[in-house]
């Protein structure tokens, strides 16, 4: 089947360090593949997004590429801050019959320090 | 700023009671999925629904949960009778089920039971 292994966590940086949180992930075929954001009290929002092999997805600063070589989908961002605390959550949907079914990684928590 | 909307934000109730978070998905999306977050499950996929058509309840407690759309701008997830294993924070979130597949998230319902 389908699964998402993160980074375990939590991270804590200083504001303006670069951010990497590892993503790899098993799936049959080309799913879409994904990194959602949650902040405290709020539901899981989408911050990028890649649908194929090579793509980068990019939104406020951070990126992703789509390795297929690797099966990986690292989330980065060169500069983080305090704002940037939250939980990031890696996930994929495949194209098949449950496309559109995500599956969702653990979390890795993000705490930035002034 | 088209969004899923979660009814009630919080809802506080006794072991035994029934309880019913109501879900609207944004205008125009045909599927949507119900979760559940809990610090030590992480989160998990209830059910899942396309065009109003349940495709997959596998992760639902079969004897006290139920999931249904009565139309397609609401969405029900009913527990009865309700115990305090189930507290959690209750997500819907609902696609379009084509292109990328991305989700999008509702603020989630807070439950407790006592």
């Amino acid at each position: 089947g389908n699964s998402v292994t993160q980074m375990e966590g939590p991270v804590t940086l200083s504001e303006e360090a670069f951010l990497t949180i590892n993503c790899t992930y098993t799936a049959t075929g080309y799913p879409s593949l994904f990194w959602y954001v949650q902040y405290p009290g709020e539901g899981l929002q989408l911050l990028l997004k890649a649908t194929k092999a090579d793509d980068k997805g990019s939104n406020k600063g951070f990126e992703a590429t789509y390795r297929k070589e690797t099966t990986s989908f690292h989330l980065e961002k060169g500069s983080v801050q305090v704002s940037d605390s939250a939980v990031y959550f890696c996930a994929l949907s495949p194209y098949n019959t449950n496309a559109g079914k995500s599956t969702f990684g653990d979390g890795t928590t993000l705490t930035v320090k002034p | 700023d088209a969004r899923v909307t979660q009814t009630p934000r919080h809802k506080v109730t006794e072991m035994g009671q029934e309880v019913t978070m109501r879900c609207q998905p944004i205008l125009g999306h045909n599927t949507v999925f119900w979760y559940r977050q809990t610090m030590m499950q992480g989160l998990e996929l209830l059910a899942y629904f396309r065009n109003r058509a349940p495709l997959d309840d596998s992760g639902m407690p079969k004897d006290r949960f139920s999931a249904e759309m009565p139309d397609a701008t609401l969405a029900t997830l009913k527990i009865q009778p309700s115990e305090p294993r189930d507290s959690a924070v209750y997500f819907c979130a609902s696609g379009l089920g084509t292109a990328s597949y991305e989700q999008y998230f509702g603020p989630g319902t807070r439950l407790t039971v006592t």
